[in-house]
């Protein structure tokens, strides 16, 4: 079975600063592994999703993560935030050849102070 | 613009009482999936249907909860008889192909409170 561990509930960070969003996921077999965003009163949506080849993975909204298989993490990252930035971010993992639905994290608030 | 339609947005409900949430997936999508969003737990997996064939329901509480596919335009999530443990937010997904590897399409939720 898989697990994700969303290792911070909140994140503030000032508009235009960086922020590095953290995921860590265990498993014991190859995993597939995504970002989903939820804004307020809002299903979720894609943001970036790494099955296979460069580890590194650029999203929408100028998002990117890095698939690091040693240290099992899948970090998220953006180089500069804005205010709609702000909302949930979940971590998702789903192994066993995409076989198995995805696992998601408790997800990580993301509020961008202006 | 193709989406995920869930039905009632908001449902405000006595213990006891019967609910049924109802969720239209994307036209062409051959998977389903229903979700539950606490606070405590997250995101919890309930059931998921492949081609309308419930694969597994084991994340329901078996005795109350039921989730069922009449056609390929609707998924049905009941609960009967609903308690106050069972307020949460219900997702429903839906996507193509192979479970792990493709996008999610979820609906904007259907907010269950139980008194």
């Amino acid at each position: 079975a898989q697990s994700v561990t969303q290792l911070d509930s909140q994140v503030p960070v000032f508009e235009e600063a960086p922020v590095e969003l953290r995921c860590n996921y265990s498993s014991s077999v190859s995993v597939y592994l995504f970002w989903y965003v939820q804004y307020p009163n809002q299903g979720l949506q894609l943001l970036l999703k790494y099955l296979s080849g460069s580890t590194l993975v650029k999203g929408i909204n100028g998002f990117e993560a890095e698939f690091n298989k040693s240290q099992t993490s899948f970090h998220l990252r953006k180089p500069s935030v804005h205010i709609s930035d702000t909302a949930e971010y979940f971590c998702a993992v789903s192994g066993d050849s995409g076989n198995t639905p995805l696992v998601f994290g408790k997800g990580t608030r993301l509020s961008v102070i202006a | 613009d193709a989406r995920v339609t869930q039905t009632p947005r908001h449902k405000v409900t006595e213990m006891g009482q019967e609910v049924t949430m109802r969720c239209q997936p994307i036209l062409g999508h051959n998977t389903v999936f229903w979700y539950r969003q606490t606070m405590m737990q997250g995101l919890e997996l309930l059931a998921y249907f492949r081609n309308r064939a419930p694969l597994d329901d084991s994340g329901m509480p078996k005795d109350r909860f039921s989730a069922e596919m009449p056609d390929a335009t609707l998924a049905t999530l009941k609960i009967q008889p609903s308690e106050p443990r069972d307020s949460a937010v219900y997702f429903c997904a839906s996507g193509l192909g192979a479970f792990g590897t493709g996008e999610l399409f979820f609906g904007e939720g259907s907010r269950l409170t139980v008194l």
